[in-house]
């Protein structure tokens, strides 16, 4: 089954304990991204990646990181995280500019920093 | 720069009643324009998409959506609600090569029987 796996689903840390969010997919897609989604701000766009070891900012890439070491994962790490991290996060991926456009996205990762 | 604009943050319609819900976007050339769905606890579905060609698109579930570049639009329509369609909807905008894709800030449908 074509799928974006993302792990863990949910994850209460505390500020400044690193941690890493990983997203897999089983489509052979190029084309990687992360996003958060807030009330009333809708999805916004933190890292996207066009291919391996290719990665650029979104809109909102501040405390994040990530790489892109194989075509099918693109974990998204949070050096240090602070209380407006809190948020819930959605890994996306596309086949790039041989597809239709539409992006296939992972069930989310809900995430609380106290 | 893209950005999308999705007046309504909540509406309420009764099952059986028709549905708009509007989108406008921003974009300098022909945008490539998505309309996504979100259940409850869910990841994103998508509904439609618009590249080029017929301005009137169909997607699944019985949406379709109709494209004005003159009025920068990309409203989505269903003629007959169910009360499964209550959810949030996203409008999206992206470009060629689908480096970046810019959503707006989403519109919850209430279904009332």
């Amino acid at each position: 089954e074509a799928q974006v796996t993302q792990n863990p689903r949910y994850l209460i840390t505390v500020t400044g304990k690193k941690l890493t969010v990983t997203c897999s997919q089983n489509m052979n897609h190029e084309y990687m991204s992360w996003y958060r989604q807030d009330p009333g701000l809708g999805l916004r766009q933190i890292y996207y990646s066009m291919n391996v070891e290719v990665t650029d900012k979104g809109d909102v890439p501040e405390g994040y990181k990530v790489s892109r070491k194989e075509k099918r994962n693109f974990p998204l790490i949070l050096e240090s995280p602070s209380p407006n991290q809190t948020s819930l996060y959605f890994c996306a991926s596309n086949s790039g500019t041989s597809g239709t456009g539409e992006l296939f996205f992972g069930e989310g990762s809900r995430l609380t920093v106290l | 720069a893209q950005s999308v604009t999705q007046p309504d943050i909540h509406i309420t319609v009764s099952e059986g009643a028709s549905l708009e819900l509007r989108c406008n976007y921003s974009y300098g050339a022909t945008p490539y324009l998505f309309w996504y769905v979100q259940s409850p606890g869910q990841g994103l579905q998508l509904l439609l998409k618009y590249f080029s060609g017929d301005t009137l698109v169909q997607g699944i579930k019985g949406f379709e959506a109709e494209f004005k570049r003159s009025q920068s639009s990309f409203n989505l329509r269903k003629p007959s609600v169910h009360w499964s369609d209550a959810a949030e909807y996203f409008c999206a905008v992206g470009q060629r090569g689908y480096q970046k894709v810019t959503f707006g800030t989403g519109t919850k449908l209430q279904v009332i029987p």
